[in-house]
């Protein structure tokens, strides 16, 4: 059974620090996702990684895939209020299957 | 920018009674997926749907469960008999590809009473 592990759960930061989310996974799989939610509402793809090594970046965050390590982050560069909410990563194993989420990473960036 | 459209965004039934959740996936998308999320916790699989028919399903998918594509735009998924356990949040999602990302709609929040 594929798992995907997120850390942290929660995140309290204040605006201008810099993070780093990790999302660790524990089968082969050279696809991974990363979403935003904000509460109430949908999920917002942010990044696509499809290769190992694969950086992608837009804005205040950039997303890195590690495919030997079995692990992805996402860097938060001088956080501001805006970027508040829960991340989520997904690993698609391919074909029809079904992403599997980690549980998310909660963020509250204070002013 | 094409969507993925959800109706109804809320719905409130009585424990025990049938709901159909419908979907309008991306139109020149072929993958059709369903997931929930209890609140406050992390979306989990439901069923995959392709070429007319279930791809692949989650523990969670079982006998209460059924999807449908009744016609060229639709896809559903009915829950028979619910129960207090089925609130959630219900999200269709849909790709062009099995190995494109995955556009996902608005949700229905379904509540059970």
């Amino acid at each position: 059974e594929l798992k995907v592990e997120q850390n942290p759960l929660f995140l309290s930061m204040q605006e201008g620090k810099n993070y780093t989310i990790y999302c660790n996974y524990s089968t082969t799989s050279d696809r991974l996702y990363w979403y935003r939610q904000d509460p109430g509402k949908s999920l917002e793809s942010l990044f696509v990684l499809l290769s190992n090594g694969a950086v992608k970046q837009e804005g205040r965050l950039m997303a890195s895939l590690d495919t030997k390590a079995r692990l992805s982050t996402l860097h938060i560069t001088a956080a501001v209020h805006d970027l508040s909410a829960t991340y989520f990563c997904a690993v698609d194993t391919g074909g029809a299957d079904g992403l599997t989420f980690g549980k998310g990473t909660h963020l509250i960036i204070q002013p | 920018e094409p969507e993925v459209t959800q109706t109804p965004s809320h719905q409130v039934t009585q424990m025990g009674q049938e709901v159909i959740l419908r979907c309008v996936p991306i139109s020149n998308h072929l993958y059709f997926y369903w997931y929930r999320q209890i609140l406050g916790q992390k979306v989990e699989f439901l069923v995959s749907f392709y070429n007319n028919e279930i791809s692949e399903k989650s523990e969670i998918f079982d006998d209460q469960f059924s999807v449908e594509r009744p016609d060229g735009s639709n896809f559903t998924l009915k829950i028979r008999s619910t129960k207090l356990e089925d609130s959630a949040m219900y999200f269709c999602a849909s790709s062009g590809t099995g190995n494109q990302p995955q556009h996902f709609g608005d949700g229905t929040r379904l509540s059970i009473l």
